[in-house]
């Protein structure tokens, strides 16, 4: 089993629909947890950060940590095609080390 | 504000090989990690340099080595190379302390490395 979980899609939606993203990990040790967004040929862009269990917003994104479920997601409102890239989750105990553990990534596009 | 730059951009290799990539941190930033991101698979952490010295390394054999400079310039080097070894490299640059991780990282656009 790995330590996060992540559909990898591809998620098909209209443009302006409510998008949810999910990852589900099994360590409970995580506490920090990242959404990146990665075009293709690009690397990933940090969008959200978080710290522990709760909610955060920004913009049209909003995050969420369920700690007790070892659940997260993000939502992104009023999707716009240039919305499509791959979604992935990220998370990490914190220490010295730096190391993120990452989903496998969700696939997104968003159709006019 | 500089970001994360990475060199080259693309590069083929011949089983056996030794190949080089280089990676200048974003501004301000002395702590670099290097991911390998195989083809529709996330990320997976190779190691990270604080202050020129490894700091934290995750499950890759030791042909794969690094350096961080005093310009907080970085260098990943893989030996021997394998054909597993194709994917796309990226270097990430962080302000991160050596006893805590409270700061996000953020990544440059990597190096496609492809091994024939």
């Amino acid at each position: 089993q790995k330590e996060v979980e992540q559909d990898p899609g591809p998620l098909s939606v209209p443009e302006g629909a409510i998008v949810s993203l999910n990852c589900t990990y099994s360590n409970s040790a995580f506490q920090y947890f990242m959404w990146y967004r990665q075009y293709s040929r690009k690397g990933p862009e940090l969008l959200m950060y978080t710290y522990s269990s709760g909610n955060k917003e920004d913009g049209r994104f909003t995050a969420q940590v369920d700690k007790s479920s070892k659940y997260i997601s993000l939502f992104i409102r009023d999707s716009q095609p240039s919305d499509s890239a791959t979604y992935l989750c990220a998370m990490s105990g914190g220490g010295n080390t730096g190391k993120l553990i990452f989903g496998q990534g969700t696939t997104l596009q968003v159709k006019p | 504000e500089t970001g994360v730059t990475q060199s080259p951009t693309h590069l083929i290799k011949t089983r056996g090989q030794q190949v080089t990539l280089r990676c200048s941190s974003q501004s301000g930033h002395n702590t670099v990690s290097w991911y390998q991101q195989a083809l529709g698979q996330g990320p997976q952490f190779i190691f990270q340099y604080y202050r020129e010295e490894e700091n934290g390394r995750g499950n890759f054999p030791p042909r794969f080595s690094g350096l961080q400079f005093p310009n907080y310039s970085s260098e990943l080097n893989v030996n021997a190379l394998e054909l597993d070894d194709s994917a796309l490299y990226l270097c990430a640059s962080s302000d991160g302390q050596r006893r805590s991780y409270n700061s996000p990282l953020h990544f440059g656009n990597g190096t496609r490395l492809t091994v024939t």
